[in-house]
């Protein structure tokens, strides 16, 4: 298995582009969410889905979007990147809300 | 919502000593608890984690207690290596509805083990 998998590692975005990242796990996980940290932060939840076609917000949605029409994907679009989003995104999974978090690798978003 | 405290923010041991990472939920609700560890430049990794419904957990050298009624909870690690230098972060979880839980992770704490 190759768990969960996150790309780009790296991307730099001029302020107002838009991108996609990609999360994809082969676990048949049910839960998917993305988090962002950021120095002195700690792991702050953006989105999550409970399954296929079912998203919600988390603590800091605000710039982002997602969609959920597979088991397996989980992508994260910002619309018009600003400075502030400027952060390590992590993608993760877990067989239930209140089990283990299986995390990317993540993915390192510079903003200029 | 829940809010969780972890303390201290860095922790420098010595080889060998035991080091202690507290951390305070505030919602009575919450009843899964995870600890996390993030080495340099990796994804956090789970290293242990406690059900409301029990105390207390070990796992060779790593121990997670738990006092739901001071709502804290605590990883202790012995006989500490160098390898264990990374960041630890813990979490507390509770149940939304609707198949939802909502997951808060503390700030993190970064624990130096001095060779």
């Amino acid at each position: 298995n190759a768990g969960v998998t996150q790309t780009p590692k790296f991307q730099v975005l001029k302020t107002g582009q838009s991108m996609t990242l990609q999360c994809a796990q082969d676990m048949n996980h049910e839960y998917m969410s993305w988090y962002r940290q950021d120095p002195g932060m700690g792991l702050r939840l953006i989105h999550y889905s409970v399954g296929a076609g079912i998203t919600d917000q988390g603590e800091v949605p605000n710039g982002y979007n997602v969609s959920r029409s597979t088991t397996e994907d989980f992508p994260l679009r910002l619309l018009s990147a600003a400075p502030s989003q400027t952060s390590v995104y992590f993608c993760a999974s877990s067989y239930a809300g209140d089990s283990p978090l299986h995390f990317g690798n993540g993915t390192r978003l510079t903003v200029t | 919502g829940e809010n969780v405290e972890q303390h201290p923010s860095t922790l420098s041991v010595q080889e060998g000593d035991s080091a202690v990472i507290k951390c305070t939920y505030s919602d009575s609700a919450s009843n899964y608890f995870p600890w996390y560890k993030q080495e340099l430049g990796k994804r956090p990794q789970l290293i242990i984690d406690i059900r409301s419904n029990v105390g207390e957990k070990k796992d060779q050298r790593i121990a997670v207690t738990l006092n739901k009624t001071a709502k804290h909870f605590s990883l202790h690690i012995t006989e500490t290596q160098p390898e264990d230098s990374a960041v630890y972060f813990c979490a507390a979880s509770k149940y939304k509805g609707a198949g939802s839980y909502q997951l808060t992770f503390g700030k993190g704490t970064k624990l130096s083990v001095i060779p």
